[in-house]
């Protein structure tokens, strides 16, 4: 059983620009959430995809937007970067999302993004 | 809206102490509570949830919605428990989409 794997682990991007988010996950599962951590803060969720059709949004603008591929890995967009958007950004993944109880998310180690 | 605080961001105490870890939450309708734990270079993996009422390496936690907290607590605290435990809150059959609290780093001194 593979689990959740995330690329790139850490990235430097200046003001102003875009950066990919990549993640790949755990076998078997068709759910994928995004989350933003920043320092000393728990994690706030970004957005949801579920059969590649987002499944639900947290408070983040649309500069944040994501996809959904049919192998069910994901990407997360963010476009004209701040300073505040410095931070972990942890892809979870589980069997089922809509509608329904999930019974454990599974996340990855995430990717540390650093604005300058 | 809904919320979740964990009130201490660090605990320390000696090993087989007693350990509760406060969660309180905020949500007018039927939460579901989780614990998840982050252990030294590892990832976030679930601890426990208040449905499936169960004792995860000694753990228990106990959903009152009288006073809208689920609090973790473990009898004898071991060195390898110290890491940092989040409380989350999803609504009921929003699986995935988990409010977190900001951690509290558990620290078991020998």
């Amino acid at each position: 059983e593979t689990g959740v794997t995330q690329s790139p682990t850490h990235l430097i991007k200046t003001r102003g620009q875009q950066v990919t988010l990549r993640c790949s996950s755990q076998s078997g599962h068709n759910t994928v959430s995004w989350y933003q951590q920043a320092l000393g803060q728990g994690p706030q969720f970004i957005f949801q995809y579920y059969r590649e059709e987002e499944n639900g949004r947290g408070n983040f603008p649309p500069r944040f937007s994501g996809l959904q591929f049919p192998n069910y890995s994901s990407e997360l967009n963010v476009n004209a970067l701040e300073l505040d958007d410095s931070a972990l950004y942890l892809c979870a993944s589980s069997s089922n999302g809509q509608g329904t109880m999930v019974e454990k998310l599974f996340f990855g180690s995430g990717t540390q993004l650093s604005v300058l | 809206a809904q919320r979740v605080t964990q009130p201490e961001k660090l605990l320390s105490v000696f090993k087989g102490a007693p350990v509760e870890l406060k969660c309180n939450y905020s949500y007018s309708g039927s939460p579901e509570l989780f614990w998840y734990v982050q252990y030294s270079r590892q990832r976030l993996q679930l601890l426990l949830r208040h449905i499936s009422r169960e004792s995860i390496k000694g753990f228990t936690a106990d959903l009152n919605k009288g006073e809208t907290s689920f609090h973790l607590k473990k009898p004898f605290a071991q060195e390898e428990d110290s890491a940092m435990y989040y409380c989350a809150l999803s609504r009921y059959n929003q699986g995935g989409k988990l409010i977190f609290g900001q951690g509290t780093e558990l620290s078991v001194k020998p």
